[in-house]
């Protein structure tokens, strides 16, 4: 069966900290692969999708990037944290753009 | 750009009467459509889904949902309420050109004994 992972569950960053974010699948290939960040009354806003290794489409550019190296890993990164960084950030895959989506456990980001 | 407005961010209904959830969508090709449901301290659950076919769909736990195109909606409905939904509710639309799924901010649904 098909597994997400996605870690850690917590992390507490310094402003202008670097971040990396790490989510990997289990059980299937070629997923979609997503990034969002849900804050209160905001919904989950889209940050990063990926159709493929190396294939990223950004919703949201400003201090973020993802990168997928590995068919089933997908990366959020920051090369310098910002406070507005904070939230928590869910991975989440699917087999093809009209199925569900199956959601990691998420992170829960502090910048202080 | 595409967008997907749930206009209510609460409501609140008595255990055993009608529910209905709006979500509006602004896109420019039939859109996959998704309701996923949300409980305190719970992950995202599918609730039902729209691609093609039947524009009325049923779901899980009692749910259904009916796409109208002439009004760019997919309002989410349940004939009697239990205490036990509630909880945030979220809709999400896909796109059939690229495989983005964009999200509504969601409405919290509270349950009146």
């Amino acid at each position: 069966s098909q597994t997400i992972h996605q870690w850690p569950a917590t992390l507490v960053q310094p402003v202008g900290s670097p971040l990396s974010l790490e989510c990997t699948v289990e059980g299937t290939s070629n997923p979609n692969l997503y990034w969002y960040r849900q804050a209160a009354g905001r919904g989950l806003q889209l940050l990063f999708y990926s159709v493929g290794i190396g294939q990223i489409s950004s919703e949201v550019p400003q201090n973020l990037s993802a990168s997928r190296p590995q068919d089933r890993q997908f990366i959020l990164s920051s090369k310098k944290l910002l406070l507005s960084d904070s939230g928590f950030y869910l991975c989440a895959w699917s087999a093809d753009r009209n199925e569900k989506l199956f959601f990691g456990s998420g992170t829960q980001l502090s910048v202080l | 750009a595409q967008s997907v407005t749930q206009p209510d961010i609460h409501i609140t209904v008595s255990e055993g009467a009608s529910l209905e959830l709006r979500c509006n969508y602004s896109y420019g090709a039939t859109p996959y459509l998704f309701w996923y449901v949300q409980s305190p301290g719970q992950g995202l659950q599918l609730l039902l889904k729209y691609f093609s076919g039947d524009t009325l769909v049923q779901g899980i736990k009692g749910f259904e949902a009916e796409f109208k195109r002439s009004q760019s909606s997919f309002n989410l409905r349940k004939p009697s309420v239990h205490w036990s939904d509630a909880a945030e509710y979220f809709c999400a639309v896909g796109m059939n050109r690229d495989d983005k799924i964009i999200f509504g901010k969601g409405t919290r649904l509270h349950i009146l004994p």
